[in-house]
């Protein structure tokens, strides 16, 4: 099946620091969306990106798809704390639109 | 407008129970997709519904079995419950468009505990 592999698992930072999150595949992907969960709470959508290199923006977040659309990374500048959660990516698959869901990156946000 | 609604939001259960988790997709939503996210996992595809038909399936054994019904709302039925079983299973409802599926908006989930 198809897979994204999610790096790192856990991130600590402090507030006002900044975040990364990466999103690997061995195979080219035809998309990328990325999703937040608060802690109980559900995935939320973010974005989704489907071009080779594409970057978007939605406030502090930066969201890039690699040239070769195998990678992708979600950034956050100077995390508050309501950025805290669980990021993941997934690729949607084929036209039925199922969900591959990486492992995420729980992120701690200290004051 | 009500979002993806779910029921119940917790469950506790015992191994070899059957359990019924309900699902009522957004307002004008037609696909209902479930998933099941074990604690520290990402969500993974039990199946997906459409015109009340299961029209893929993800690798999850045949004691997983689901239902659609005309008002577009489903069921996820589990039978002979495991331990493994406990995680939360989350719904997400979507349009069926040209060339795939609109945004997928996902439940509030149900929290199910098997014993």
């Amino acid at each position: 099946g198809q897979q994204v592999m999610q790096i790192p698992q856990y991130q600590h930072v402090q507030e006002g620091e900044d975040f990364t999150t990466y999103c690997n595949s061995s195979t080219t992907l035809s998309n990328i969306q990325w999703y937040k969960q608060r802690p109980g709470g559900h995935p939320v959508f973010l974005i989704q990106l489907v071009k080779s290199g594409e970057v978007k923006k939605q406030k502090r977040l930066t969201f890039q798809f690699g040239e070769a659309k195998k990678n992708s990374s979600l950034h956050i500048t100077a995390t508050q704390a309501t950025d805290v959660g669980t990021y993941f990516c997934a690729l949607r698959g084929s036209t039925l639109g199922r969900l591959y869901f990486g492992r995420g990156t729980q992120l701690t946000v200290w004051p | 407008d009500a979002g993806v609604t779910q029921s119940p939001t917790h469950l506790i259960k015992t191994r070899g129970q059957q359990v019924t988790l309900r699902c009522s997709p957004k307002s004008g939503h037609d696909t209902v997709s479930w998933y099941q996210q074990a604690l520290g996992q990402g969500p993974q595809f039990i199946f997906q519904y459409y015109e009340e038909e299961e029209r893929q399936r993800g690798n999850f054994p045949d004691r997983f079995s689901g239902h659609q019904f005309p008002n577009y709302s489903s069921e996820l039925n589990v039978n002979a419950l495991l331990l493994g079983d406990s995680a939360l299973y989350l719904c997400a409802s979507s349009l069926a468009v040209a060339g795939g599926l609109s945004e997928q908006f996902f439940g509030p989930g149900t929290r199910l505990t098997v014993l």
